[in-house]
């Protein structure tokens, strides 16, 4: 089946500092999201973005299909924006439909 | 409009019992597939279900089940519960089943099992 990895797995950082998560998957995907999972466990949809850029508020995500990899960029970093990051990717051929996802970036921010 | 709602959102049961788990999807949306979130295996894919019809499964034993009514709700069955049925049960929703879509997810149900 398709791989989804994220880098780095851990990440803790100052607040106010900017940070890149990456996500690398390794086939064609039909569809790819962010997640942002919160302390009590639910995933709260961040970005829609199998191609292309995408920006709202302090939060961007790229996606270059072609190269089959994603990045999620957070600037000017907040300690509500800890928790556990997840890019899940779709394939597109019948009998696939479901969303594989990495194993999470874990954010810290500290105050 | 109103989110995924998940029903309970927390549940303890002994080994050998069972548990039923419902989901109301968004408006709209037809298609609700299942999640199990544990430590050590992450998120896995359980089934996924779109006009009644379960339309995808995941690789989990026959004690996992579930259905959807007509109305898209979802209800997902474990039965002769084991410890390492542990975990967060996580449902998505999506208007579609295939080719591009979004999908939303509720707050999850956490299961232990004791």
């Amino acid at each position: 089946g398709i791989q989804v990895e994220q880098s780095p797995p851990d990440l803790i950082l100052q607040e106010g500092a900017n940070s890149t998560l990456r996500c690398n998957f390794s086939d064609s995907v039909n569809n790819l999201q962010w997640f942002h999972q919160n302390p009590w466990g639910q995933l709260i949809n961040l970005f829609y973005i199998p191609s292309g850029t995408k920006q709202n508020g302090r939060l961007s995500a790229t996606t270059v299909a072609t190269e089959r990899y994603s990045l999620l960029y957070i600037s000017s970093s907040q300690t509500t924006d800890s928790g556990v990051y997840f890019c899940a990717v779709e394939l597109g051929d019948f009998g696939n439909e479901k969303l594989t996802f990495g194993t999470g970036t874990r954010l810290t921010i500290i105050p | 409009k109103a989110g995924v709602t998940q029903t309970p959102r927390y549940l303890i049961k002994t080994r050998g019992q069972q548990v039923t788990l419902s989901c109301s999807p968004i408006s709209g949306h037809r298609s609700v597939s299942w999640y199990q979130q544990t430590p050590g295996q992450g998120l896995q894919f359980l089934f996924e279900y779109f006009s009644e019809t379960q339309r995808n499964k995941g690789n989990f034993p026959g004690r996992f089940s579930g259905r959807q009514f007509s109305n898209s709700r979802s209800e997902m069955n474990v039965s002769t519960l084991e410890l390492g049925d542990s975990a967060l049960y996580l449902c998505a929703t999506s208007e579609g089943y295939r080719l591009i879509r979004e999908l939303f997810f509720g707050e999850g149900s956490r299961l232990t099992v004791l």
